[in-house]
């Protein structure tokens, strides 16, 4: 069966600091992958998504950045976090364009 | 792009009642339409979902209805119990996009 794995689970980092979140997928190939950013109280906001490696597709301008160095890793990245960077990053997978999305366990982040 | 608007933002309803959310899209290519809930702190996780060639689904005391022609789709939960109470979300797909609704505080009271 399929897992999805994000780390960390919480991080609290000063604005201007960099970042890196990582999220891997088990048991399948190929997925399509996905980052969305949930902020407290509100709907998910999706940030990037990805059909293969080294290919992705940006939904909002931001300081954000991601990448796809293997089949089943997603990276988010920051050069320098703000504090509107602050929220719940959830990484999602789907196989192919018309499945359902599965959803990772998240990443809580909170700057300071 | 696609527009999912959700309604409502919060519901409450007594346990045993039914609780009805609703969903309206803007893109008649839309084409999938799944419906999440997500507990407080955790990721949202599928509860049920609905094609466009299905006008109904139904699992167990949750079903999904969807009205193509009016664009609009809505999550029925009936004998609601507390541990139904949850936020939940619906989503549309667009290509290779989901378009996420605001969400539904669900509470139920027992």
């Amino acid at each position: 069966s399929q897992t999805i794995h994000q780390w960390p689970a919480t991080l609290v980092q000063p604005v201007g600091s960099p970042l890196s979140l990582e999220c891997t997928v088990e048991g399948t190939s190929n997925p399509n992958l996905y980052w969305y950013r949930q902020a407290a109280g509100r709907g998910l906001q999706l940030l990037f998504y990805s059909v293969g490696i080294g290919q992705i597709s940006s939904e909002v301008p931001q300081n954000l950045s991601a990448s796809r160095p293997q089949d089943r890793q997603f990276i988010l990245s920051s050069k320098k976090l703000l504090l509107s960077d602050s929220g719940f990053y959830l990484c999602a997978w789907g196989q192919g364009l018309r499945e359902t999305q599965y959803f990772g366990p998240g990443t809580r982040l909170l700057v300071l | 792009g696609e527009n999912v608007e959700q309604h409502p933002s919060t519901l409450s309803v007594q346990e045993g009642d039914s609780a009805v959310i609703k969903c309206t899209y803007s893109d008649s290519a839309s084409n999938y339409f799944p419906w999440y809930k997500q507990e407080l702190g955790k990721r949202p996780q599928l509860i049920i979902d609905i094609r466009s060639n299905v006008g109904e689904k139904k699992d167990q005391r949750i079903a999904v209805t969807l009205n193509k022609t009016a664009k609009h789709f809505s999550l029925h939960i009936t004998e609601t119990q507390p541990e139904d109470s949850a936020v939940y979300f619906c989503a549309g797909l667009t290509g290779n996009q989901f378009y996420f609704g605001t969400g539904t505080s669900l509470t139920v009271i027992p």
